[in-house]
């Protein structure tokens, strides 16, 4: 029982590439998230998906699109990298929203 | 959305108690509590769903006023392994059943 993964752990871009940051879990739960963490910032909710098949805009979800590809998996998408982007990526899951959010390793994000 | 809390920081000596508030601006459905050790992921503490709840394990505890549209966190007789990063999330009503908006956090550092 993994609970949340998040590939990769780390990754240097170039301003202007993409890239695709992965998630998965495996306790069955409907509803998963991407936040993205920044010094004094807190955790800022970027998109969620409150069940497989639908996806919604967070608090700041400019320059991401987001993939509910099936109930494990919901992955991030940055289709033209900007240095604002660097941050640290969490992916979180929880069965409802009024429920324990389970959070993923992280994912450490450079933009140069 | 994004709840405030208070302090921003705080620094302990073991066995000393601290208590972490979190306030909205909008009506609550539901308050959930985590902490952040410093290069880890975030984990959950306890969640309250009822104005008036109260909830805690080992001397953590916390409790959720809904009419002030406010939590308070209350660690006492604090031990070294409480340092880290409080986050409160909160669900605020008119959008139950979706995503938590979570505050900037509350770094707590315990010292001997």
């Amino acid at each position: 029982n993994a609970g949340v993964t998040q590939t990769p752990k780390f990754q240097v871009l170039k301003t202007g590439q993409s890239m695709t940051l992965q998630c998965a879990q495996d306790m069955n739960h409907n509803s998963m998230y991407w936040y993205r963490q920044d010094p004094g910032m807190g955790l800022r909710l970027i998109y969620y998906s409150a069940s497989e098949g639908t996806t919604d805009k967070g608090e700041v979800p400019n320059g991401y699109n987001v993939s509910r590809l099936n109930k494990r998996e919901f992955s991030l998408r940055l289709e033209s990298a900007a240095p604002s982007q660097t941050s640290v990526y969490f992916c979180a899951s929880s069965e409802t929203a009024q429920e324990t959010q389970y959070f993923g390793p992280g994912t450490r994000l450079l933009v140069l | 959305q994004q709840p405030v809390q208070s302090p921003q920081a705080v620094i302990l000596r073991e066995g000393e108690d601290a208590v972490i508030n979190c306030s909205s601006s909008k009506a609550l459905y539901s308050v959930h509590w985590y902490r952040q050790k410093h290069g880890e992921a975030p984990v959950f503490l306890m969640i309250l769903l009822k104005g008036g709840e109260q909830k805690g394990h080992d001397k953590i505890s916390a409790s959720f006023n809904e009419k002030k549209q406010q939590s308070s966190l209350y660690l006492t007789a604090s031990q070294l392994s409480y340092s880290g990063t409080y986050f409160c999330g909160t669900e605020i009503r008119e959008d139950s059943g979706y995503a938590l908006n979570f505050g900037k956090g509350t770094s707590l550092l315990v010292t001997p």
